[in-house]
Formats: C-alpha cells, structure tokens, sequence
C-alpha cells in the first residue's frame, strides 16, 4: 500500500499570505493524486486533480504541481475562507490512499 | 445540480450490523464508479470500498474486507454499503462519493455523511 505523507501537520499563516502544503508518497504515483479541502462540519471538496488540474468552480489561486512521489499544492493568497484541513490522496492497484491531512489556521 | 444523500447511519452494539443507503441525482448515476470514504471523530479521511458503474468490480480496504459488501442499483439511482461484524474502530462518519470520470483517481462530489457509531 502507498503511504501518503504530508507536512507540515499545522500550518500558522495570515490572510494574505502564501500557504504551501506538500505530500510525498513512498512509492511513485505519477500524475494520479487529488488534493481536497475540508471544513468544520462538511465534506471534503474536490480541488486538484491530475496533480495540477483544477476541479470545477475552485479560484485560481489554489495551484497544484509536482509527479512522481513530491506533490506540492500552493494557496497564492490566503483568503479568510481558505482557512481548512487539505488532504491529498493518489490511487493505485485499486486501492486508494489519503494523507494525514495538513491544517492551514489563521495566525 | 449533483446530490448524494446518505442514510442508514446510527448507534449499533459490537457486532452487529448496519446497512447505509446513498441516493443519487443530478447525473447518470449508472456511468460512474463509486466510493465509501469514512472519517472517525476529529480523524483524516479512510477510503473503504469502491464499485465500478456496472457493478462488475469491488474493491475494500484490507481493514473491512470479509465485513463489509458494496452493491448499487443503478434502476433506483442508490448506493449501498452492508457492514456486518462490526468493531467499536468503524465509528466513524460514513460519505459516499462519486468518481470524476473512467479510471479517475479522485472524487469530484461527496456526500454529507452519515454517522455511524459501534457501541455497547
């Protein structure tokens, strides 16, 4: 099974500032690894996929790169909304795989 | 407008069973695979079953497999989730969640869950 990795646990950023989350698995995924946003009392959302594609209706400031096993997904511009847990998640031998999550809170 | 909607949750002894519903609309429910992901209290997220569009392939994580049976009527739009032998460990909120396209790794709509707690 793929381990799914991500750092930091706790992220202490303001509004405004640059969020960047990575997620580093143990054994190649290539291109196949979502990225999902979750709040307080909701499900996750959907917000990269492919690695770098953004899902349906998410701002542009939400931006994924990477491939292979280092993921990286970077928020350019905090907004009071983006304050979340961000979970990633890959796919592989028909078994799917989540991180630990990574929480962005407001400083 | 997509909408999963599930139900079947409770409070169940150790050892028993549940069976949880999600009823689908907004899409061809019959072209898309689809999940069970669960989340215990204050933890991350944990896939558990997935169900290709025609039912023809099944897949569990290590943790329910021999418990736990996926199934869909894709004639009734719903998604089913059997969980027998239950542990006090498979407390969790259940979602389910639809595939984004063929041989996708992601899901693009979830569910609002529904809460499942093993207790005696």
């Amino acid at each position: 099974e793929i381990v799914l990795t991500q750092s930091p646990a706790t992220l202490s950023l303001s509004p405004g500032e640059r969020a960047t989350l990575s997620c580093r698995a143990s054994q190649s995924v290539s291109s196949n690894l979502a990225w999902y946003q979750q709040k307080p009392g909701q499900a996750p959302r959907l917000l990269i996929y492919d690695a770098s594609n953004r899902a349906t209706g998410i701002p542009a400031r939400f931006s994924g790169s990477g491939s292979g096993t280092d993921f990286t997904l970077t928020v350019s511009s905090l907004e009071p909304e983006d304050f979340a847990v961000y979970y990633c998640q890959q796919r592989s031998s028909n078994s799917w795989t989540f991180g630990q999550g990574t929480k962005v809170e407001i400083k | 407008e997509v909408q999963l909607l599930e139900s079947g949750g409770g409070l169940v002894q150790p050892g028993g069973s549940l069976r949880l519903s999600c009823a689908a609309s907004g899409f061809t429910f019959s072209s898309y695979a689809m999940s069970w992901v669960r989340q215990a209290p204050g933890k991350g997220l944990v896939w558990v079953s997935t169900i290709s569009d025609s039912s023809a392939f099944t897949f569990y994580a290590n943790s329910v497999k021999g418990r736990f049976t996926i199934s869909r009527d894709n004639s009734k739009n719903t998604l089913y989730l059997q969980m027998n032998s239950l542990r006090a460990e498979d407390t969790a909120i259940y979602y389910c969640a639809k595939s984004r396209g063929f041989g996708t790794t992601d899901f693009d709509y979830w569910g609002q869950g529904t809460l499942v707690t093993v207790s005696s």
